[in-house]
Protein backbone atom coordinates (compact mmCIF):
# COMPACT_ATOMS: atom_id res chain seq x y z
CA UNK A 1 0.00 0.00 0.00
CA UNK A 2 1.68 3.37 -1.07
CA UNK A 3 1.73 6.01 2.11
CA UNK A 4 3.70 7.96 4.21
CA UNK A 5 4.45 6.70 7.60
CA UNK A 6 5.02 8.67 10.72
CA UNK A 7 6.24 7.43 14.30
CA UNK A 8 5.50 8.24 17.02
CA UNK A 9 2.10 9.59 16.56
CA UNK A 10 1.85 10.97 20.22
CA UNK A 11 4.95 12.18 22.06
CA UNK A 12 4.90 14.45 25.08
CA UNK A 13 8.54 15.40 26.55
CA UNK A 14 9.63 18.05 28.43
CA UNK A 15 11.91 21.18 27.69
CA UNK A 16 15.28 20.75 25.98
CA UNK A 17 15.43 16.74 25.20
CA UNK A 18 16.28 16.21 21.83
CA UNK A 19 13.57 14.15 19.79
CA UNK A 20 13.18 12.85 16.59
CA UNK A 21 10.35 12.54 14.56
CA UNK A 22 10.32 9.86 11.76
CA UNK A 23 8.82 10.01 8.32
CA UNK A 24 9.39 7.45 5.64
CA UNK A 25 7.45 6.67 2.61
CA UNK A 26 7.29 4.41 -0.04
CA UNK A 27 6.22 5.71 -2.94
CA UNK A 28 9.49 6.59 -4.64
CA UNK A 29 9.02 10.21 -3.90
CA UNK A 30 11.44 12.84 -4.78
CA UNK A 31 9.78 15.96 -2.86
CA UNK A 32 9.79 15.41 0.98
CA UNK A 33 8.11 18.58 3.20
CA UNK A 34 7.33 18.95 7.21
CA UNK A 35 4.74 20.84 8.54
CA UNK A 36 3.29 21.85 11.63
CA UNK A 37 -0.32 22.75 11.83
CA UNK A 38 -1.49 25.00 14.25
CA UNK A 39 -5.14 26.26 15.00
CA UNK A 40 -6.23 29.29 12.96
CA UNK A 41 -2.69 29.32 11.52
CA UNK A 42 -3.27 26.55 9.02
CA UNK A 43 -0.42 24.50 7.87
CA UNK A 44 3.05 26.13 7.86
CA UNK A 45 5.81 24.37 6.42
CA UNK A 46 9.29 23.64 8.63
CA UNK A 47 11.15 22.16 5.94
CA UNK A 48 11.12 20.72 2.43
CA UNK A 49 13.39 18.24 0.26
CA UNK A 50 13.28 18.18 -3.51
CA UNK A 51 15.64 15.14 -3.81
CA UNK A 52 18.77 13.29 -1.39
CA UNK A 53 20.80 15.46 0.46
CA UNK A 54 19.03 18.82 -1.05
CA UNK A 55 17.01 20.15 1.79
CA UNK A 56 15.49 24.23 2.27
CA UNK A 57 13.80 26.22 4.88
CA UNK A 58 10.21 26.59 4.55
CA UNK A 59 8.66 29.65 6.31
CA UNK A 60 9.53 28.19 10.28
CA UNK A 61 12.65 26.78 10.32
CA UNK A 62 13.76 27.85 13.84
CA UNK A 63 14.17 25.14 16.20
CA UNK A 64 13.96 22.38 13.90
CA UNK A 65 16.28 19.84 11.44
CA UNK A 66 16.29 17.68 8.48
CA UNK A 67 18.52 15.51 6.64
CA UNK A 68 17.97 13.71 3.34
CA UNK A 69 20.55 10.60 3.38
CA UNK A 70 17.81 8.14 1.90
CA UNK A 71 15.02 9.26 -0.64
CA UNK A 72 12.77 7.56 1.20
CA UNK A 73 13.42 9.03 4.68
CA UNK A 74 13.23 12.22 6.16
CA UNK A 75 13.52 12.35 9.63
CA UNK A 76 12.70 16.01 11.55
CA UNK A 77 14.89 16.86 14.62
CA UNK A 78 14.04 18.80 17.58
CA UNK A 79 17.41 19.78 19.03
CA UNK A 80 16.16 21.22 22.26
CA UNK A 81 12.05 21.53 21.77
CA UNK A 82 10.74 24.13 23.59
CA UNK A 83 7.31 24.26 24.76
CA UNK A 84 6.08 26.51 21.20
CA UNK A 85 7.05 23.47 19.14
CA UNK A 86 4.04 21.96 20.97
CA UNK A 87 1.64 21.46 17.68
CA UNK A 88 0.60 18.88 14.89
CA UNK A 89 3.47 17.98 12.58
CA UNK A 90 2.81 16.25 8.95
CA UNK A 91 5.24 14.46 6.75
CA UNK A 92 4.09 14.83 3.08
CA UNK A 93 5.76 13.67 -0.16
CA UNK A 94 5.10 13.97 -3.99
CA UNK A 95 6.71 13.29 -7.29
CA UNK A 96 7.13 17.04 -7.65
CA UNK A 97 6.38 20.74 -5.60
CA UNK A 98 2.84 21.01 -8.11
CA UNK A 99 1.94 17.57 -7.69
CA UNK A 100 -0.08 15.95 -5.49
CA UNK A 101 1.18 15.62 -2.09
CA UNK A 102 0.55 12.81 -0.01
CA UNK A 103 0.08 13.35 4.12
CA UNK A 104 1.02 10.90 6.45
CA UNK A 105 -0.99 10.62 9.57
CA UNK A 106 0.94 13.38 11.83
CA UNK A 107 2.37 13.54 14.66
CA UNK A 108 0.81 15.01 17.95
CA UNK A 109 3.76 16.65 19.83
CA UNK A 110 3.33 18.27 23.50
CA UNK A 111 6.84 19.61 24.90
CA UNK A 112 6.16 20.15 28.79
CA UNK B 1 4.02 38.50 -0.95
CA UNK B 2 4.15 34.96 0.11
CA UNK B 3 0.68 34.90 1.81
CA UNK B 4 -2.15 33.31 1.35
CA UNK B 5 -5.59 34.34 3.15
CA UNK B 6 -8.05 32.13 3.34
CA UNK B 7 -11.74 32.98 4.46
CA UNK B 8 -13.74 32.25 6.26
CA UNK B 9 -12.31 30.62 9.12
CA UNK B 10 -15.80 28.93 9.81
CA UNK B 11 -18.92 28.20 7.40
CA UNK B 12 -22.21 26.45 8.50
CA UNK B 13 -24.25 24.65 6.17
CA UNK B 14 -27.51 23.33 5.13
CA UNK B 15 -27.75 19.87 3.35
CA UNK B 16 -28.01 20.60 -0.08
CA UNK B 17 -26.78 23.65 -0.10
CA UNK B 18 -23.49 25.19 -1.47
CA UNK B 19 -20.35 26.28 0.59
CA UNK B 20 -17.93 28.96 -1.11
CA UNK B 21 -14.91 29.25 0.35
CA UNK B 22 -12.66 31.94 -0.82
CA UNK B 23 -8.76 32.99 -1.25
CA UNK B 24 -6.36 35.75 -2.29
CA UNK B 25 -2.73 35.72 -2.57
CA UNK B 26 -0.29 38.26 -3.59
CA UNK B 27 2.40 36.55 -5.25
CA UNK B 28 1.63 36.65 -9.09
CA UNK B 29 4.41 34.38 -9.82
CA UNK B 30 2.56 31.50 -8.12
CA UNK B 31 0.89 28.88 -10.74
CA UNK B 32 -0.08 26.18 -8.89
CA UNK B 33 -3.52 26.41 -6.41
CA UNK B 34 -4.33 23.07 -4.90
CA UNK B 35 -7.29 22.66 -2.27
CA UNK B 36 -6.74 19.99 0.44
CA UNK B 37 -9.96 18.47 2.60
CA UNK B 38 -8.45 17.21 6.50
CA UNK B 39 -10.94 15.23 8.30
CA UNK B 40 -10.43 14.85 11.99
CA UNK B 41 -7.72 12.87 13.12
CA UNK B 42 -6.33 12.31 9.73
CA UNK B 43 -3.46 14.12 7.40
CA UNK B 44 -4.77 16.41 4.60
CA UNK B 45 -5.55 15.17 1.07
CA UNK B 46 -5.60 16.86 -2.37
CA UNK B 47 -9.33 17.37 -3.20
CA UNK B 48 -8.86 19.14 -6.63
CA UNK B 49 -6.10 21.66 -8.02
CA UNK B 50 -5.68 24.36 -10.69
CA UNK B 51 -3.21 26.21 -12.79
CA UNK B 52 -3.53 29.87 -14.15
CA UNK B 53 -4.38 28.58 -17.66
CA UNK B 54 -7.88 28.20 -16.84
CA UNK B 55 -10.91 30.26 -15.41
CA UNK B 56 -12.44 27.19 -14.09
CA UNK B 57 -12.00 23.43 -12.93
CA UNK B 58 -14.73 21.16 -12.15
CA UNK B 59 -15.30 17.90 -10.46
CA UNK B 60 -17.84 16.43 -9.47
CA UNK B 61 -19.55 18.56 -6.75
CA UNK B 62 -16.53 20.44 -6.27
CA UNK B 63 -15.41 23.52 -8.52
CA UNK B 64 -12.47 25.69 -7.87
CA UNK B 65 -12.81 29.45 -9.91
CA UNK B 66 -9.80 31.58 -10.33
CA UNK B 67 -9.70 34.70 -11.31
CA UNK B 68 -5.91 35.42 -12.02
CA UNK B 69 -6.51 39.79 -12.48
CA UNK B 70 -8.26 39.73 -8.95
CA UNK B 71 -5.31 37.24 -7.49
CA UNK B 72 -8.36 35.48 -5.86
CA UNK B 73 -9.52 31.29 -6.17
CA UNK B 74 -12.20 30.03 -4.63
CA UNK B 75 -13.94 26.68 -3.60
CA UNK B 76 -17.64 26.03 -4.31
CA UNK B 77 -18.90 23.08 -3.00
CA UNK B 78 -22.70 22.15 -4.82
CA UNK B 79 -25.00 20.33 -3.32
CA UNK B 80 -22.92 19.83 0.50
CA UNK B 81 -23.48 16.86 1.81
CA UNK B 82 -22.62 16.10 6.03
CA UNK B 83 -19.56 13.99 4.71
CA UNK B 84 -18.29 16.58 3.34
CA UNK B 85 -18.11 18.59 7.04
CA UNK B 86 -13.87 18.81 7.28
CA UNK B 87 -11.21 21.44 6.76
CA UNK B 88 -10.24 22.72 4.04
CA UNK B 89 -7.21 24.40 2.80
CA UNK B 90 -6.39 26.23 -0.13
CA UNK B 91 -2.60 26.28 -0.87
CA UNK B 92 -0.61 28.21 -3.77
CA UNK B 93 3.35 27.22 -5.24
CA UNK B 94 5.26 28.09 -7.87
CA UNK B 95 6.92 25.65 -10.74
CA UNK B 96 10.65 24.79 -9.51
CA UNK B 97 11.95 26.06 -12.91
CA UNK B 98 10.75 29.42 -12.12
CA UNK B 99 11.78 29.66 -8.99
CA UNK B 100 14.61 27.51 -7.48
CA UNK B 101 12.12 26.84 -4.59
CA UNK B 102 9.96 24.06 -3.28
CA UNK B 103 7.84 26.17 -1.14
CA UNK B 104 4.09 25.81 -1.05
CA UNK B 105 2.19 27.83 1.16
CA UNK B 106 -1.24 27.18 2.45
CA UNK B 107 -3.77 28.82 4.03
CA UNK B 108 -5.56 28.96 7.38
CA UNK B 109 -8.29 26.44 6.95
CA UNK B 110 -12.09 26.77 6.84
CA UNK B 111 -13.73 24.18 8.76
CA UNK B 112 -16.68 23.72 7.37
CA UNK B 113 -20.23 21.72 8.97
CA UNK B 114 -22.78 20.27 7.09
CA UNK B 115 -25.60 20.27 8.96
CA UNK B 116 -28.57 17.62 7.75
Amino acid sequence: EAQVTQNPRYLITVTGKKLTVTCSQNMNHEYMSWYRQDPGLGLRQIYYSMNVEVTDKGDVPEGYKVSRKEKRNFPLILESPSPNQTSLYFCASSFAINNEQFFGPGTRLTVL
Amino acid sequence: QQQVKQSPQSLIVQKGGISIINCAYENTAFDYFPWYQQFPGKGPALLIAIRPDVSEKKEGRFTISFNKSAKQFSLHIMDSQPGDSATYFCAASREVWSSNTGKLIFGQGTTLQVKP
